[in-house]
C-alpha cells in the first residue's frame, strides 16, 4: 500500500533563506505526487503536482518540487521564504490504476523567523 | 465561483446528539470525500463517493454515514456524536483524469469546526 512521510512537524526558516520541506513516498506503481498548503481557518489548496514527465515541478508563489525516483522523494523547496509562506504543507500520494483516493502525509508547519 | 461550500462553518454538540455536515461542489465534478483533520494526524478519509449514488467507506468510517445526495452534494451524518469525533471536517471533490484514476487534485472546502462535549 502506497504511504507518505513528511520529516519534521515543525520547521522554522528566517525570511529570504531556502525553504525545503522533505516528502518521501512509498508505493509499488508510478504514483502521483501532491504539495497541498493550508493557511490557518482554511481548506488545502494545490500548490503543485507531478504525474508524469519533467521531474522538476513548478507551483504556485514560487515553490517547485523534484520527483527523485531513485530516493522515492518529492521535497519541496522555494529559494527565498518570505513571511506569508507561514501555513502548513502536506505532500500527498495517490495511485495510478486505483482508485480516486490521495493519501496524505502528517504536514509540516512552517514557520517564518523575521 | 464558489467551489465547494460546506456548512455549518463552526458547531458545538453534546455527546449523543446527532447531526449533519453538507457539502455541495459547483464544478461539475464527479468524485467527492470527507475527511476528519486531528493535530499531529493529518488528514484521514473518512467516506468517498466515486459518483453519483455510490460511497465507500475510507480509513476512519466508524461513527459516520455519508449520503450522496446528487452530483453535487454529499453529507455526512454523526447518529450519536462522541467526544472522539471532535475535529475539523473537511469536504473536498475531483475529477477523475483521463486515465480515470488520481491524477487530478482535490479541490477542498474551508471546514467545519466540529466541538462535542
Amino acid at each position: 500500500a502506497q504511504s507518505v512521510t513528511q520529516l519534521g512537524s515543525h520547521v522554522s526558516v528566517s525570511e529570504g533563506a531556502l525553504v525545503l520541506l522533505r516528502c518521501n513516498y512509498s508505493s509499488s506503481v508510478p504514483p502521483y505526487l501532491f504539495w497541498y498548503v493550508q493557511y490557518p481557518n482554511q481548506g488545502l489548496q494545490l500548490l503543485l503536482k507531478y504525474t508524469t514527465g519533467a521531474t522538476l515541478v513548478k507551483g504556485i508563489n514560487g515553490f517547485e518540487a523534484e520527483f527523485k525516483k531513485s530516493e522515492t522523494s518529492f521535497h519541496l523547496t522555494k529559494p527565498s521564504a518570505h513571511m506569508s509562506d507561514a501555513a502548513e504543507y502536506f505532500c500527498a500520494v495517490s495511485v495510478r490504476f486505483r482508485d480516486d483516493k490521495i493519501i496524505f502525509g502528517k504536514g509540516t508547519r512552517l514557520h517564518i523567523l523575521p | 465561483n464558489a467551489g465547494v461550500t460546506q456548512t455549518p462553518k463552526f458547531q458545538v454538540l453534546k455527546t449523543g446528539q446527532s447531526m449533519t455536515l453538507q457539502c455541495a461542489q459547483d464544478m461539475n465534478h464527479n468524485s467527492m470525500y470527507w475527511y476528519r483533520q486531528d493535530p499531529g494526524m493529518g488528514l484521514r478519509l473518512i467516506y468517498y463517493s466515486a459518483s453519483e449514488g455510490t460511497t465507500d467507506k475510507g480509513e476512519v468510517p466508524n461513527g459516520y454515514n455519508v449520503s450522496r445526495l446528487n452530483k453535487r452534494e454529499f453529507s455526512l451524518r454523526l447518529e450519536s456524536a462522541a467526544p472522539s469525533q471532535t475535529s475539523v471536517y473537511f469536504c473536498a471533490s475531483s475529477v477523475p483524469g483521463r486515465e480515470r484514476y488520481s491524477n487530478q487534485p482535490q479541490h477542498f472546502g474551508d471546514g467545519t469546526r466540529l466541538s462535542i462535549l
